[in-house]
């Protein structure tokens, strides 16, 4: 069964940096883009960013909300999705789920595989 | 950006109604747009993607349609597991965005 499964939250204060991991299992990493979207408590869902895979040379695309903050990266050695997350704001306290985009409708990637999430909450 | 706007933001309906909920894209998107649902306290989970083709696993009683700037998700018959937020999103161009949600409740 294909798994993400992310770690990495916590509490950290305004202006604070968190580093947060997924890991995937049960399908080919490396062919995939990748995602993260985040959900405040109580709201709708927030796309962050995507980077794709080698044959697109990793490249990474990002929400206003978040670019210049933080950064999505990968190590396909590793089975492994990142989420360097800096200058972190009240507003960024959300669940932060890591996601396969896996479903290719000529050749646009749509989000498919979910993990469980991992809660980052940003507070004085 | 593409603004996506969903409508109702909540209705309330019985077992073994037909529910359908709209999804309205700013600009014309083709048809690349996903339908996820997401129950309390769970993980969403895909149902729909290129507007209209059912993810494998998920029930025909589900179904999408639309295609440039208007779409739809039906429900044929709701069930007791149905109740949840459904979620659009389109994945025409950056930055991808989601709709607000609708919740669909039990009356």
């Amino acid at each position: 069964e294909v798994q993400l499964v992310e770690s990495g939250g916590g509490s950290v204060q305004p202006g604070g940096s968190l580093r947060l991991s997924c890991a995937a299992s049960e399908f080919t990493f490396s062919d995939h883009y990748m995602d993260w979207v985040r959900q405040a408590p109580g709201k709708g869902l927030e796309w962050v960013g995507r980077i794709r895979n080698k044959a697109r040379s990793y490249t990474t695309e990002y929400a206003a909300s978040v670019k210049g903050r933080f950064t999505i990266s990968r190590d396909d050695s590793k089975n492994s999705l990142y989420l360097q997350m800096n200058s972190l704001e009240t507003e960024d306290t959300a669940v932060y789920y890591c996601i396969r985009a896996g479903v290719i409708t000529r050749g646009k990637s749509a989000m498919d595989v979910w993990g469980q999430g991992t809660t980052v909450t940003v507070s004085s | 950006d593409i603004q996506m706007t969903q409508s109702p933001s909540s209705l309330s309906a019985s077992v073994g109604d037909r529910v359908t909920i709209t999804c309205r894209a700013s600009q014309g998107i083709n048809n690349y747009l996903v339908w996820f649902q997401q129950k309390p306290g769970k993980v969403p989970e895909l149902l729909i993607y290129a507007a209209s083709t059912l993810q494998s696993g998920v029930p025909s009683r589900f179904s999408g349609s639309g295609s440039g700037t208007d779409f739809t998700l039906t429900i044929s018959s709701l069930q007791p597991e149905d109740f949840a937020t459904y979620y659009c999103q389109h994945y025409n161009s950056y930055p991808l965005t989601f709709g607000g949600g609708t919740k669909v409740e039990i009356k």
